[in-house]
């Protein structure tokens, strides 16, 4: 089968665990952040935001944790279900105006019943 | 809720065809982009547009491609000569004017194979 270029980190939870998905950025200037959930054959489906001039930000079983002394985001999904399981993307954008986003490499969540 | 629609969902084209990508933003938004995903990699921003005119293009989007509003629904991505590695999945995305920082909504894509 094809497996050039699926080399996403991938992590596997069960059914109901919490899950803790992480994401780095290199640029300094980057002041706003968004989760994206993609599912096999589908656009990215915007999940939760940050500013920031924010650390923490919560929506309904998501949270968003925004460091930026060290460039890093997170996003925790409390009471983890199967419909759950997709690739999950960071993406961010600078001030520029236009919000041309960047995108991470992703990560697939992997949820067991 | 609305969305934003792309057609066709697959295109299959010979390498050095032309291909038009079509996509019908979300109707009161005035942004909209273009992003590309090659199998299994990350989305790349392809080109930005806003009042009728590019206001963003990345080093991908050459001279091959370009972008048109040719009514006040369809938003277009052509690729003048098709190469193989313009194989992947296109997304159109569009956001609200006025909401500096606000989320980009996407399209579920169009598939393009270039053979």
């Amino acid at each position: 089968g094809e497996s050039v270029g699926l080399h996403l980190p991938t992590l596997s939870v069960q059914e109901g665990d919490n899950s803790i998905i992480n994401c780095a950025y290199s640029n300094s200037a980057s002041d706003y952040f968004i989760w994206y959930k993609q599912e096999s054959g589908k656009g990215p489906q915007f999940i939760i935001d940050i500013r920031s001039n924010m650390d923490k930000r919560q929506g309904q079983r998501v949270t968003v944790l925004l460091n930026k002394t060290v460039k890093h985001l997170s996003l925790q999904i409390a009471a983890t279900q199967p419909g759950d399981s997709a690739v999950y993307f960071c993406a961010e954008t600078d001030n520029s105006g236009y919000s041309t986003l960047t995108f991470g490499k992703g990560t697939m969540l992997l949820v067991s019943p | 809720e609305p969305e934003v629609t792309q057609t066709p969902s697959h295109q299959v084209t010979q390498m050095g065809q032309e291909v038009i990508l079509r996509c019908v933003p979300i109707s009161n938004h005035l942004y909209f982009y273009w992003y590309r995903q090659i199998l299994g990699q990350k989305v790349e921003f392809l080109v930005s547009f806003y009042n009728n005119e590019i206001s963003e293009k990345s080093e991908i989007f050459d001279d091959q491609f370009s972008v048109e509003r040719p009514d006040g629904s369809n938003f277009t991505l052509k690729i003048r000569s098709t190469k193989l590695e313009d194989s992947a999945m296109y997304f159109c995305a569009s956001r609200e004017e006025g909401q500096y920082n606000s989320p980009l909504h996407f399209g579920n894509g169009t598939r393009l194979t270039v053979t």
